[in-house]
C-alpha cells in the first residue's frame, strides 16, 4: 500500500518562528489534504491541495504531485499553533483518506 | 458551516458491553460519512466509509460484526462496538462529506475505555 511519511515527526519552535513540514508520498494520488489535531483531539482542515500553491493566513501549503511530495508552511507562529499536523491522501477518488505520520509542533511563548 | 458532532464525547464501560457512538452532520447533509480510529500518539486509521442507506464498506482487517456501522439518514451515523473489550479502548472519530465536495469535516471523536 502507499507510504505518507511526514518530517520532522517533532518540533519545537520559539513562538514568532517560521516552519516548513513535508509530507512524501510513494504513489500517484487523487487528492491530498492537511489538518491539524488540536491538543483537544479535533481535527481542523487547513488545505485540500492535489497540486498548485494556495494560502490561508499565515499559513500556505505546496504539492508537487509530480515529485510526490508536499510542504506546509507556517509563519509568525503562535503557541495556538501547538498540536499534531496531518496530511493525508486519497488514491481511490472515494475520498477514502490515508494519514501520514504526523508532525507533533509545540511553540513556546 | 460544516459542523460534526459526536456523542458521547467520553464513554467507560466494563469488558463484554456494547457501546454505540453517533456522529450527526448538523449543518448539512452528509452523502458519505467515515470511521477512523487513533491509537495514543499514532496517526488515524481509517476503519469504514457508509452512504446513507446503504451497507457499510470496511478497511481491511476492520471486524464488520465488531464494529456495526449503521448510517440511517444524510446527518446521523452510528458506530457500535459489540462486546467491548480493553483493545478496543483507543479515540473513535468521524467525518463527514458534503455532496460534490471532496474537504472531509471532523466530528470532535470521543474516547473510549474498556476496563
Amino acid at each position: 500500500g502507499i507510504q505518507v511519511e511526514q518530517s520532522p515527526p517533532d518540533l519545537i519552535l520559539q513562538e514568532g518562528a517560521n516552519s516548513t513540514l513535508r509530507c512524501n508520498f510513494s504513489d500517484s494520488v487523487n487528492n491530498l489534504q492537511w489538518f491539524h489535531q488540536n491538543p483537544w483531539g479535533q481535527l481542523i482542515n487547513l488545505f485540500y491541495i492535489p497540486s498548485g500553491t494556495k494560502q490561508n493566513g499565515r499559513l500556505s501549503a505546496t504539492t508537487v504531485a509530480t515529485e510526490r511530495y508536499s510542504l506546509l508552511y507556517i509563519s509568525s507562529s503562535q503557541t495556538t499553533d501547538s498540536g499534531v499536523y496531518f496530511c493525508a491522501v486519497d488514491q481511490t477518488g472515494a475520498n477514502n483518506l490515508f494519514f501520514g505520520t504526523g508532525t507533533r509542533l509545540t511553540v513556546i511563548p | 458551516g460544516a459542523v460534526v458532532s459526536q456523542h458521547p464525547s467520553w464513554v467507560i464501560c466494563k469488558s463484554g458491553t456494547s457501546v454505540k457512538i453517533e456522529c450527526r452532520s448538523l449543518d448539512f447533509q452528509a452523502t458519505t460519512m467515515f470511521w477512523y480510529r487513533q491509537f495514543p500518539k499514532q496517526s488515524l486509521m481509517l476503519m469504514a466509509t457508509s452512504n446513507e442507506g446503504s451497507k457499510a464498506t470496511y478497511e481491511q482487517g476492520v471486524e464488520k460484526d465488531k464494529f456495526l456501522i449503521n448510517h440511517a439518514s444524510l446527518t446521523l451515523s452510528t458506530l457500535t462496538v459489540t462486546s467491548a473489550h480493553p483493545e478496543d479502548s483507543s479515540f473513535y472519530i468521524c467525518s463527514a462529506n458534503r455532496e460534490y465536495q471532496e474537504t472531509q469535516y471532523f466530528g470532535p471523536g470521543t474516547r473510549l475505555l474498556v476496563l
